[in-house]
């Protein structure tokens, strides 16, 4: 069975930093496309970041592109969002997600999402 | 970036037919994905790539697509349909490829 579960969601003050995990089990991520995905309390989804299926590149939202990284450790099968120079916009669920299909670079198509982990930026 | 534009709330009868729409240039390009979102839980994929639908996901729903525009259809509302729908797809923008964009999303109620 497939299963994302999403930890490291914190409160902290604007201009800290943060790394979220998002452990995967049930498949291997190195077979597939996964992104983070945030949704701001009361608000629609905003894709965030994602990491093609072979690693090889990386994808960021203009409104996070500078300040956070995404990357995979494919030992731990665990996907990460490092997220430095938090602002107070930065508030929300943070899910990860994984494509449906396998071995493609980039996709849309989320079949599998995690939980969600909440980050708080406030003073 | 490009973007996709939803209305922000439809209501349906209970057991008639509800169509939400998704209007973008992406979607001249690639197919729209939507998601059912119920409070306090994740995104569930419920149509790809023009009108498949995962595993478990009734055929009740059902996707449309046609130039700019992608559709959800929910032929037969329930009331467990309550929820916001998103449409999703690939930014087709030339800086932006390999991003992914996002609706602003469609809350349904069933009356």
């Amino acid at each position: 069975e497939v299963q994302l579960l999403e930890s490291g969601g914190d409160w902290v003050q604007p201009g800290g930093s943060l790394r979220l995990s998002c452990a995967a089990s049930g498949f291997s991520i190195s077979n597939y496309a996964m992104s983070w995905v945030r949704q701001a309390p009361g608000k629609g989804l905003e894709w965030v970041s994602g990491l093609s299926g072979s690693a090889g590149t990386t994808y960021y939202a203009d409104s996070v592109k500078g300040r956070f990284t995404i990357s995979r450790d494919i030992s731990k099968n665990t996907l990460y969002l490092q997220m430095s120079s938090l602002r107070a916009e930065d508030t929300a669920v943070y899910y990860c997600a994984k494509v449906r299909t396998p071995m493609v670079e980039v996709d849309s198509n989320f079949d599998y999402w995690g939980q969600g982990t909440l980050v708080i930026v406030s003073s | 970036s490009s973007e996709l534009t939803q209305d922000p709330a439809v209501s349906v009868a209970l057991g008639q037919t509800v169509r939400i729409t998704c209007q973008g240039d992406s979607l001249r390009t690639y197919y729209a994905s939507w998601y059912q979102q119920k409070p306090g839980q994740a995104p569930v994929l419920v149509t790809y790539n023009y009108n498949n639908r995962p595993p478990g996901i009734p055929d009740r729903f059902s996707g449309s697509s046609s130039g700019s525009m992608a559709a959800l259809t929910i032929t037969g509302a329930q009331a467990e349909d309550e929820a916001d729908y998103y449409c999703n797809s690939r930014d087709s923008s030339a800086d932006h490829l390999g991003n992914v964009i996002f609706g602003g999303g469609t809350k349904l109620t069933v009356l």
